[in-house]
């Protein structure tokens, strides 16, 4: 099983500031790798997919980087809507297996 | 537009049995793998399993966390899916989505989500 480690499980962030998230999984892999934002009480939805490509009607600030074992989610500009946990998500082998999320909180 | 609509989800006992449905429209069902991934409160997202399209034989692959307990099913005649949830425990509880996917892309689209809570 691939085990993705996401870091940091939380952070605090001003409104303005860059934020990176990574995952690194336990074995290398192919860019089947996808970054999800969830907020409270509210469905996953798909940023990133195959590793850096962004979703339609995604904002441009968010983009995805990264190949092997480390992965990367980049917001340039954290807005006041970006807060919200965020998931890593790896389907390049059986079982599919998410990282831990990252809390990203107001500071 | 793509739609996902689970429902079926309800309070269960240790043990007993529950079967989900999502029901898809807005797009070719047939053509796609489905996913269902699950959520306990406060805690992370948990890849229940999938199921393939025709082409791929509908075969299915599960967590092991649910390997011989859960089956997912289809019948592309209804544009529906599901999942028959035996000998339920109580950390089966939780909200359970169903996801659109296909081969090389994964949980595009997802449904609300269906609320699980295994309890006596």
């Amino acid at each position: 099983d691939i085990q993705m480690t996401q870091s940091p499980s939380a952070m605090s962030a001003s409104v303005g500031d860059r934020v990176t998230i990574t995952c690194r999984a336990s074995q290398g892999m192919n860019n089947f790798l996808a970054w999800f934002q969830q907020k409270p009480g509210k469905v996953p939805k798909r940023l990133i997919y195959a590793a850096s490509s962004l979703q339609s009607g995604v904002p441009s600030r968010f983009s995805g980087s990264g190949s092997g074992t480390e992965f990367t989610l980049t917001i340039s500009s954290l807005q006041p809507e970006d807060f919200a946990t965020y998931y890593c998500l790896q389907h390049n082998s059986y079982p599919l297996t998410f990282g831990g999320g990252t809390k990203v909180e107001i500071k | 537009e793509v739609q996902l609509v689970e429902s079926g989800g309800g309070l269960v006992q240790p043990g007993g049995s529950l079967r989900l449905s999502c029901a898809a429209s807005g797009f070719t069902f047939s053509d796609h793998y489905m996913d269902w991934v699950r959520q306990a409160p406060g805690k992370g997202l948990e890849w229940v399993g999938r199921i393939r399209n025709k082409p791929h034989s509908y075969t299915t692959e599960y967590a092991a966390s649910v390997k011989g307990r859960f089956t997912i099913s289809r019948d592309d005649s209804k544009n529906s899916l599901y999942l028959q949830m035996n000998s339920l425990k109580t950390e089966d509880s939780a909200v359970y989505y169903c996801a659109r996917s296909a081969p090389g892309d994964c949980a595009g689209y997802w449904g609300q989500g269906t609320l699980v809570t295994v309890s006596s």
